[in-house]
């Protein structure tokens, strides 16, 4: 079975502090892992998968097979950065997604 | 740009009531999704489609059904409404494994 964890439900830091939100996966294969972020009374989004290797809006996240992580960091962050930011895992192909419980960002100005 | 059309923002209805929920998608892809977003749950699968008049059960089906006579076209259907499928309701198309959302439906049942 395939299960995505977000320790953290709610994660403060201050604007200009550096950001990491946390990311394990439980998985038996080759996985496809993806962010998704939900600013305040907007649709959900994809903001990156691992396989692009890019940086969206300053965040980074790396696929750690060993530790079996994907965590989600930015050295600075923004106010704009506020909202709930979903991991998330996929066999691939046509598979079904699974999202884990979410950490909510709060940037203090 | 992909559009995923759910045909209502908020919806109010009654214990033992039977809701449809509707999501449209306009890009021609084969998978379509429905979630149901509870805090500290995230989301939680109920039903998907990888085709017209296919369904596999998600997580959590039960209490609901499927339809997808259409391509364009995944509607969630709750048999009979109960409390506790208060909740907001996410529909999502899929192409490459990225999955494109609705706005969401929020539903209440009293």
């Amino acid at each position: 079975a395939q299960r995505v964890t977000q320790p953290e439900k709610l994660l403060s830091v201050f604007k200009g502090a550096p950001v990491e939100l946390k990311c394990n996966y439980s998985y038996s294969g080759s996985p496809e892992l993806f962010w998704y972020v939900q600013y305040s009374r907007q649709r959900l989004q994809l903001l990156l998968r691992h396989i692009s290797r890019e940086s969206i809006k300053g965040f980074t996240a790396d696929l750690n097979k060993g530790e079996t992580s994907f965590h989600l960091k930015k050295p600075f962050a923004q106010e704009e950065d506020s909202a709930m930011y979903y991991c998330a895992l996929s066999g691939g192909g046509y598979q079904k997604v699974t999202f884990g419980t979410g950490t909510k960002l709060q940037v203090i100005p | 740009d992909v559009k995923v059309t759910q045909s209502s923002r908020y919806l109010v209805k009654r214990t033992g009531e039977k809701v449809f929920l509707e999501c449209v998608q306009d890009m021609d892809h084969e998978n379509m999704f429905w979630y149901r977003q509870d805090p500290g749950l995230g989301l939680r699968l109920i039903y998907f489609s990888y085709d017209v008049k296919m369904k596999e059960k998600g997580d959590i089906p039960e209490g609901y059904s499927v339809s997808r006579e259409k391509k364009e076209r995944f509607s969630l259907i709750l048999e009979s409404a109960s409390t506790n499928q208060t909740s907001m309701y996410l529909c999502a198309s899929q192409n490459e494994a990225t999955q494109h959302f609705g706005d969401g439906t929020r539903l209440s049942i009293l």
